[in-house]
């Protein structure tokens, strides 16, 4: 059974720092690995999703890499701000008949302080 | 507007009340999913449909019930809510391509009393 493990569960960091968030999976047999960002009391919002053939994505402060091998993926964001503060999802899918399915990681809670 | 939308987005219901939580989506998407969020376990997937009349359980199906009749429409329902069923409910949904991402409704918070 897939396992995804987050690490730190909660982060707090000043305005402006670059920060790295992990996500580990126990299963490398993976179809494609998502971040989620979910703010207080609302649903999940893609961020970055990375197919199991590529190594990275970016989009603007975001960068993710996965190393399906190693099972392990990295949320890079550069130059935090405090409307950064939320609650980041990694969640990782197996391909075939459990397409689309998702297992989840518990998340790190960010805080971006001014 | 195009979207994925729930109802009702808060609900208080007894212990042995069938409740049914609806979803909807605009964007004509092949693939539904129902997840539950708790504390200490995160989202967990309860059922999901590839496509309109094909439905399969996940992770947590015991308690529930869903259908699909229409693409646009997957709806949850709990046959007889317990208090281990109070919980924040999301649905979402893909389309088939490969890589595609999944997009999420706002969530319905439910609480069985």
């Amino acid at each position: 059974k897939q396992e995804v493990t987050q690490i730190p569960a909660a982060l707090s960091v000043p305005e402006g720092e670059n920060l790295v968030l992990n996500c580990s999976f126990t299963d490398s047999a993976i179809y494609n690995l998502q971040w989620f960002r979910q703010d207080p009391g609302k649903g999940l919002t893609s961020l970055l999703l990375i197919q199991s053939s590529q190594r990275e994505q970016t989009s603007g402060r975001l960068n993710a890499s996965l190393d399906k091998s190693s099972g392990r993926s990295t949320l890079y964001i550069a130059a935090s701000q405090p409307g950064d503060s939320a609650t980041y999802l990694c969640a990782v899918s197996a391909g075939g008949t459990s397409y689309g399915k998702l297992t989840f990681g518990q998340g790190t809670i960010l805080t971006v302080h001014p | 507007d195009a979207g994925i939308t729930q109802s009702p987005r808060y609900k208080i219901t007894e212990t042995g009340r069938q409740v049914t939580l609806m979803c909807h989506q605009t964007w004509s998407h092949s693939y539904m999913f129902w997840y539950r969020q708790d504390l200490g376990h995160g989202l967990r997937l309860i059922y999901y449909s590839a496509a309109a009349d094909i439905t399969d359980k996940g992770e947590v199906p015991d308690g529930y019930v869903v259908s699909r009749s229409k693409t646009e429409n997957f709806p949850l329902t709990l046959e007889s809510a317990t208090r281990s069923q109070t919980s924040v409910y999301f649905c979402a949904s893909s389309d088939s391509r490969p890589g595609n991402t999944i997009y999420f409704g706002e969530g319905s918070w439910l609480t069985v009393v």
